[in-house]
């Protein structure tokens, strides 16, 4: 199995922008979790999925965030429009509902300049 | 070598020597916590998870303990390996719905 796949890995761009992160979670999984990964907050949750229904959406930022689930092997968080304060990593995981623990993707690391 | 709750964020330890991370969580109620580890560049690793009915449990070269009463867990790394040098998360599950709270992360230097 491949894991947890992100594209893309590094994304640099200009506050105003919009930018769209992707995820594919493990083969069967049913649950996936956007996190945001930074040295002043650490790693927070931003909303997380189950059966492709957005169940939590309590830790997304504000408007300019988004999330989708269109179907089991793929999401995007969207970012309109983008601001240097939301430079940081951004983790997506996936739970496969049988047992507790998340499996990682490898992050996007998103600068905005 | 030793780090306490989420205060000293920082741990360096002899390679050969025995680590121990320690984490203070915040609900009484939850039910299941995990240890993961996060290489540079990496995203975080499952490493070894304990449920609330349970004091200790081991692994290969790593041991959690729980302590419920005072809302303490522990990570004990044997025989600490430069490979283990990295940031160690603690996370717990409040409320039973696969969502982790994780604690801010413990850096993890081995020295040759």
């Amino acid at each position: 199995d491949a894991g947890v796949i992100q594209s893309p890995r590094h994304e640099v761009t200009e506050m105003g922008q919009e930018v769209t992160l992707r995820c594919k979670p493990i083969s069967g999984h049913n649950s996936l979790f956007w996190y945001r990964q930074t040295m002043m907050r650490g790693l927070e949750l931003l909303i997380y999925f189950n059966n492709n229904v957005p169940i939590d959406d309590s830790g997304m930022p504000e408007d300019r965030f988004s999330a989708k689930m269109p179907n089991a092997s793929f999401s995007t968080l969207k970012i309109q429009p983008s601001e240097p304060r939301d430079s940081a990593v951004y983790f997506c995981a996936s739970n496969s509902g049988r047992a507790n623990e998340q499996f990682f993707g490898p992050g996007t690391r998103l600068t905005v300049l | 070598g030793e780090s306490v709750g989420l205060h000293l964020p920082t741990l360096s330890v002899q390679e050969g020597d025995n680590s121990i991370i320690n984490c203070a969580y915040s609900n009484s109620a939850s039910d299941y916590f995990i240890w993961y580890k996060q290489e540079s560049g990496k995203g975080p690793q499952f490493i070894i998870d304990i449920r609330s009915n349970m004091d200790k449990r081991q692994g290969q070269r790593v041991t959690v303990l729980l302590n419920k009463t005072v809302k303490h867990l522990s990570l004990q790394i044997a025989a600490t390996q430069p490979g283990d040098s990295a940031v160690y998360f603690c996370a717990e599950e409040p409320s039973n719905d696969y969502k982790l709270s994780f604690g801010a992360g413990t850096t993890v230097t081995v020295r040759a």
